[in-house]
């Protein structure tokens, strides 16, 4: 089983419509979460971490289930720009120092 | 601030060919990372470093080597090249091991034929 996973998609949304991605993970010691945003060809950039309590960024709400082990990110009214590759990045706690990334979903946004 | 910058962004090697990637960041970010990344998959980390003269292996270091010998300074070499290790390298580095944000460079891309 992979460490994070997430749905390669891609999600091809209307501007202006609601999306959200899944992401799973398999170690329930990961103690921190991110979402970034990688626009093709381009370096990944931080979108935002992931709070236990939920965290909303304008358009962006980004949600936490330690029970199941998955994270979110639902994007409100969908624009252009937000077409891009969002990947899934946990920190695995203990013994690891470094981030591990999910293959990434894509969404396509259309006019 | 120019914050990580890497390379060459474009190179071609032939198998056997060694070859050094630069990455410098001028953030004074103590925690530097090497990942390379394949066509549609997530990021694998290389190799990483804690601060000057200390580096350590990642998820998959196997034909790489790297030095830590300024905080500035994190360059991965590559000996013996192999088609296999065509893909896109990106150097990153962060304020601390992983609580806070990874800026990334823009990346290199290696083909190896």
């Amino acid at each position: 089983r992979k460490e994070v996973e997430q749905d390669p998609g891609p999600f091809n949304v209307p501007e202006g419509a609601t999306v959200a991605f899944n992401c799973t993970y398999s170690n329930s010691a990961s103690q921190s979460f991110f979402w970034y945003r990688q626009d093709c060809r381009k370096e990944p950039k931080l979108l935002m971490s992931v709070y236990s309590s939920g965290n909303e960024d304008g358009r962006f709400t980004a949600q936490l289930n330690r029970a199941s082990q998955y994270i979110s990110l639902l994007i409100r009214d969908s624009k252009l720009s937000d077409s891009a590759t969002y990947l899934c990045v946990v920190n695995e706690g203990t013994g690891r120092r470094a981030l591990t990334f999910g293959s990434g979903t894509r969404l396509q946004v259309q006019p | 601030n120019a914050g990580v910058t890497q390379t060459p962004k474009f190179r071609i090697l032939k198998i056997g060919q060694s070859m050094t990637l630069q990455c410098t960041q001028d953030m004074n970010h103590n925690y530097m990372y090497w990942y390379r990344q394949d066509p549609g998959m997530g990021l694998k980390l290389i190799y990483y470093s804690v601060g000057a003269g200390i580096t350590d292996k990642g998820e998959v270091p196997n034909g790489y080597n790297v030095s830590r010998s300024t905080t500035e300074d994190f360059p991965l070499r590559l000996e013996l090249a192999a088609p296999s290790q065509t893909s896109v390298y990106f150097c990153a580095s962060s304020l601390d091991l992983s609580y806070n944000e990874q800026f990334f460079g823009p990346g290199t891309r290696l083909t190896v034929l």
